[in-house]
């Protein structure tokens, strides 16, 4: 089975700097989706980024980019130019590209907070 | 275009009655998913529908837990008794087909608290 692994269970970053999510997994699948979704108090959760695993290029979305290390099963999140916006739940997901199942296998999530 | 729609926002309720959520995906939206996401963890999927189809129920427990789609739009999901162990926020998504490519849509869910 699949997991996915947040370690920092909270995070703090100043406003303007950069922050970086850690996220492992353990697949044993070769084809497979991940992503970081936000999830504010509002609790919409938003996807911040997605990263198809047969890629080598790391996606990037405006100010969020990720470091995808496939054989080391990481793929962290990197937050640039914070913004008090930021602030939020940030989960790591994991998705098999077989099959029309949509399970999303979710982390514990790491809480970001963004210092004036 | 309006986004995943679900009432009520809260529900609080004494173990053993019964509950039901409501969702209204996304227009056009065919696939259907149901999140339980206990306080402190990330969301665990119940139930995928397509269309009114079940496509994955494997992590409903069925002895408690329904859900149905009719008529392929709209979706309830029903606890009947509730337990402690069921509070948490219920999350529906939808998304415009089932396959990976296509992004799920998250409600804001529904906080259910058990007492």
């Amino acid at each position: 089975a699949q997991t996915v692994t947040q370690s920092q269970p909270e995070m703090s970053v100043q406003e303007a700097e950069t922050v970086t999510l850690s996220c492992t997994y353990d697949t044993s699948e070769s084809d497979y989706y991940l992503f970081w979704y936000k999830q504010p108090p509002s609790r919409q959760m938003i996807l911040v980024i997605r990263q198809e695993a047969y890629k080598q290029q790391n996606a990037t979305e405006n100010r969020f980019s990720v470091n995808f290390q496939k054989a080391a099963k990481s793929f962290s999140l990197k937050i640039s130019d914070s913004q008090l916006g930021d602030a939020a739940m940030y989960f790591c997901a994991y998705r098999s590209a077989r099959g029309s199942q949509g399970n999303l296998i979710f982390g514990k999530g790491t809480k970001l907070s963004v210092k004036p | 275009e309006a986004g995943v729609a679900q009432s009520p926002r809260y529900k609080i309720i004494e173990k053993r009655q019964s509950v039901a959520f409501w969702c209204n995906p996304i227009s056009g939206h065919a696939t259907l998913y149901w999140y339980q996401q206990i306080l402190g963890q990330g969301p665990k999927l119940l139930i995928q529908f397509q269309n009114n189809g079940v496509v994955d129920d494997s992590q409903l427990p069925k002895d408690r837990f329904s859900a149905e789609r009719l008529k392929g739009v709209d979706s309830t999901l029903k606890i009947q008794p509730a337990k402690l162990e069921d509070s948490a926020v219920y999350l529906c998504a939808s998304s415009r087909l089932a396959g990976v490519y296509n992004e799920q849509f998250f409600g804001p869910g529904t906080r259910l608290t058990v007492l």
